[in-house]
């Protein structure tokens, strides 16, 4: 149980072009969404959180009109990194936290590797 | 506000080996912990959490760690460590709903 998946896996787009990426809790409801970003060799850094059915809340340092977060239903959020650039390549992945968990435990997805040409 | 430090960015360990990584971490509150693995272009997966129960907690893949309040430690080992054990150890803390902190991370790498 607790399979959160994303898609795409991988994404290859040229510099000035939208790119959505998909996070799905596929066997649990998730009141809360989280997306990271993760660079080569370093830890995750969380971008944002999203409750479903609200406006996410953006980490510091975080553009929120670059990177759109959609949380539409308790098994869905969406990130969309708007005009990407090369600097925004990098690994991003979502994690959820389930309804019924009352401890906090996040369940990661597989990650997407964004590559800005 | 919470923190966690992890000794150690690569610890290499031979197959057979004890594994032991460390985890200490810094809570306002009582803490929620949690140790992922990462394998290569892959996303987290839980290994195991402490959450206010017992103080050894076992996990998958033979895994397991204790949690010492009076050291603020949340150590993970494996009695004999195996080629597939090779990744990216990450410690996180949370607390009442608070967002995860996470550790660096900790590459452990197994020789043959």
């Amino acid at each position: 149980g607790a399979v959160v998946s994303q898609h795409p896996s991988w994404v290859i787009c040229k510099s000035g072009t939208s790119v959505k990426i998909e996070c799905r809790s596929l066997d649990f409801q998730a009141t809360t969404m989280f997306w990271y970003r993760q660079f080569p060799k370093q830890s995750l850094m969380l971008m944002a959180t999203s409750n479903e059915g609200s406006k996410a809340t953006y980490e510091q340092g975080v553009e929120k009109d670059k990177f759109l977060i959609n949380h539409a239903s308790l098994t869905l959020s969406t990130l969309t990194v708007t005009s990407a650039h090369p600097e925004d390549s990098s690994f991003y992945i979502c994690s959820a936290r389930a309804l019924a968990e009352v401890t906090d435990t996040q369940y990661f997805g597989p990650g997407t590797r964004l590559t800005v040409l | 506000a919470q923190s966690v430090t992890q000794l150690g960015s690569h610890v290499s360990v031979s197959e057979g080996a004890l594994v032991l990584l460390r985890c200490n971490y810094s809570s306002s509150v009582p803490p929620y912990l949690f140790w992922y693995v990462q394998y290569p272009n892959q996303g987290l997966q839980l290994l195991l959490k402490y959450t206010s129960a017992a103080t050894l907690v076992k996990g998958i893949n033979g895994f397991e760690a204790e949690f010492k309040k009076s050291e603020t430690s949340f150590h993970l080992t494996k009695p004999s460590a195996h080629m597939s054990d090779a990744a990216e150890y990450f410690c996180a803390v949370s607390g009442y709903g608070q967002n995860f902190v996470f550790g660096p991370g900790t590459r452990l790498s197994v020789l043959p």
